[in-house]
């Protein structure tokens, strides 16, 4: 079945630095890759997700690139401020008939002010 | 607020208690889910339904039974549950159950405690 890395497991910067999570995704026949981001006492909300006919996608200071030969998928915050400090899920979506939704195991992002 | 509600926030249970979590959406949405979160785990989907049908069941135990009445109510009854389910029970619901449209909006969870 898919399986879905994620690194790093924390990652600290310092306000105003980027920051660059990166995920792999074992199964090619997923063709859909969403980002959420989950603040403490909160369920997870999505921020951006990439779909496998584009290669980038930008919202403002978030960014995601997907390399479909690879398997890999990567998220960028570009000047980071501490309220970008939450757990930052990555996920490949498969349509296997069902509908199965894989997370990674997260990244607790600090920024320091 | 993503329109998803669960309640109740916090629960504490013993091993031998019946509860219920329960979940409800009124963004018109035809999917809605249970995922469990541990500490330092991946989100792990338990159940699917859509319309109504159950569409996906995670080989999840027994003494976790769901129940989705309507599109819009999502339950979750426990009963002789362990130590080691204690966690975070997310439910989350998307407009369909397909790639093409697979937004998920995330309730804020059940924090659950098995003593």
């Amino acid at each position: 079945g898919e399986n879905v890395e994620q690194h790093p497991s924390t990652l600290s910067v310092q306000e105003g630095d980027s920051a660059v999570i990166k995920c792999t995704y074992s199964d090619s026949a997923s063709n859909y890759f969403p980002w959420y981001k989950q603040e403490l006492g909160k369920g997870p909300q999505l921020i951006i997700d990439i779909r496998s006919n584009v290669g980038e996608k930008k919202d403002q200071r978030i960014a995601v690139t997907l390399n479909k030969t690879a398997k890999h998928f990567s998220l960028h915050i570009t000047e980071t401020q501490p309220e970008d400090s939450a757990v930052y899920f990555c996920a490949a979506a498969l349509n296997t008939g069902g509908f199965k939704t894989i997370f990674g195991a997260g990244t607790r992002l600090f920024v320091k002010a | 607020e993503t329109g998803v509600t669960q309640t109740p926030r916090h629960l504490v249970m013993g091993m031998t208690n019946k509860k219920s979590l329960k979940c409800e959406q009124h963004l018109g949405h035809n999917a809605m889910y249970w995922y469990k979160q541990s500490a330092k785990k991946p989100l792990e989907l338990m159940f699917v339904y859509n319309f109504k049908e159950q569409t996906e069941n995670n080989s999840v135990p027994s003494r976790f039974s769901p129940e989705c009445p309507n599109s819009s109510h999502l339950f979750l009854h426990l009963h002789t549950l362990q130590p080691e389910d204690s966690a975070l029970y997310l439910c989350a619901s998307s407009p369909q159950l397909s790639p093409l449209n697979t937004e998920a909006f995330f309730g804020q969870g059940t924090r659950l405690t098995v003593v």
